[in-house]
């Protein structure tokens, strides 16, 4: 498995700003993810988050609202921009080290509240 | 669209109850995962499948790949209250790569 955290661990924002999610990973991995999990319901895949490249977008979610930076292969920002109290949701990170035959593991979540 | 139906939406129990969920699909499956998430935390991971017809175990629950590749199931045998939370099936679509189709999950409580 991996030890995955995420700053912060919840934040209260006002509508236009912007956060920036942060996810650490305790080993490096190829191979990182970011879900949104919208009150009550279940994960959505956002974004790939692809080391020394641009992020793979999902169909409803564009870089311009959700930059994705991934530096190296242990860390990973998600920035919600231009925010919406829609945009109120968990945010995760997930990854796939590198040996484990299609397992994912989760960090522990950022919960977004926009007023 | 959402690929994975899973079933029960909620399930409401008594300690020492056996439990049963599942989730099915029209669409292929490689791979499938069964997370718990508690409330405030990130799902995590309880059994992962890889071919068609796997039982596995883990202590007291057991997670079978279906044969059709096209479903699965979760059980978790004699109850207890730390078993509350939501489980989530997952899988890796025969034509999606690594990204994961969640299905919409199950809320499991638990009455001593």
């Amino acid at each position: 498995s991996a030890v995955i955290s995420q700053k912060p661990s919840r934040d209260i924002c006002q509508r236009g700003t912007s956060l920036t999610i942060q996810c650490q990973v305790d080993s490096q991995v190829t191979m990182m993810f970011w879900y949104r999990q919208q009150p009550g319901q279940s994960l959505t895949l956002i974004a790939t988050a692809n080391q020394g490249s641009e992020a793979t977008y999902e169909s409803g979610f564009v870089i311009d609202k959700f930059p994705i930076s991934r530096p190296n292969l242990t860390f990973s920002t998600l920035t919600v921009s231009n925010m919406s109290p829609e945009d109120s949701s968990i945010y995760l990170c997930s990854v796939e080290p590198d040996h484990s035959y299609n397992e994912q593991f989760f960090g522990p979540g950022t919960r977004l509240t926009v007023l | 669209g959402q690929q994975l139906n899973q079933s029960p939406q909620s399930m409401f129990i008594q300690e020492g109850e056996d439990v049963s969920m599942n989730c099915t699909s029209s669409s292929i499956f490689n791979t499938w995962l069964w997370y718990k998430q508690d409330p405030g935390e990130g799902p995590v991971l309880l059994i992962a499948l890889y071919k068609a017809g796997e039982l596995t175990s883990n202590g007291r629950l057991t997670a079978q790949f279906g044969i059709t590749r096209k479903d699965s199931f979760l059980n978790i045998s004699a109850s207890i209250p730390s078993d509350v939370g939501i489980y989530f099936c997952a899988g890796h679509l025969e034509t999606s790569g690594s990204r994961l189709t969640f299905g919409e999950g199950t809320q499991l409580t638990v009455n001593p």
